[in-house]
């Protein structure tokens, strides 16, 4: 079974702080995905990965900085967390033209 | 206009009757499509690809219709562990396998 698994499910934070997000995948896959979710607006990607140390912005990544140092490792930095970043955040891996496995999400709360 | 456009919802059905879903896509060079269901405060999970001829799988069938850009997905017999949000998810023709989601259509299933 693929499997893609996010350091934490409930986060919270305070205004100004440097959070890490982290997420691990077991299957060898290039591709590595950093997402959030709010409601009525679906899932928004903030940056992807396709290599080790290559990264692409995504739709919304103003804010936010990645990091991928290892092929099974993409972490998500919030440089200076705000209270509009409380959100749920999804990590998601793939190979090339095939389906993406989302981790079980963390959910963030900055105060 | 959005790149991959579902109907919210909700869905209110009773159990047993027939549902379908359509998502519209804006981009004609997209090539792999997928149905993903997302349970409340889960990650989503892939439901099931969708191929040029349609396919099936149980009571769920997906249909491609390129020439219209749209995608459909058929539930019959709904069960009441169907309720769930579904989305429609596209690649980008652009390159590195980036996934495109609809912001998701809810089912509610009933007794």
């Amino acid at each position: 079974d693929v499997k893609v698994t996010q350091s934490s499910r409930y986060l919270v934070k305070r205004t100004g702080e440097k959070v890490f997000l982290e997420c691990v995948q077991d299957m060898d896959h290039e591709n590595m995905f950093w997402y959030r979710q709010d409601p009525g607006l679906g899932l928004r990607l903030i940056y992807f990965s396709y290599d080790v140390k290559m990264k692409e912005k995504g739709d919304i990544p103003e804010g936010y900085s990645v990091s991928r140092e290892k092929k099974e490792r993409f972490s998500l930095i919030l440089e200076s967390a705000s209270t509009n970043q409380t959100s749920m955040y999804l990590c998601a891996s793939s190979s090339t033209n095939t389906e993406a496995f989302f981790g079980q999400g963390t959910r963030l709360t900055v105060v | 206009r959005k790149e991959v456009e579902q109907d919210p919802g909700p869905f209110n059905v009773p159990e047993g009757a027939t549902v379908a879903f359509n998502c519209t896509y804006s981009n004609s060079a997209s090539q792999s499509f997928f149905w993903y269901r997302q349970d409340c405060r889960k990650e989503p999970k892939l439901l099931m690809s969708v191929y040029s001829s349609g396919n099936e799988d149980g009571r769920f069938t997906a249909q491609l219709n390129r020439a219209s850009q749209y995608i459909s997905l058929l539930i019959r017999d709904s069960k009441l562990s169907d309720s769930a949000t579904y989305l429609c998810v596209v690649n980008d023709p652009g390159g590195y396998n980036k996934l495109i989601f609809g912001a998701g259509t809810r089912l509610a299933v009933h007794p």
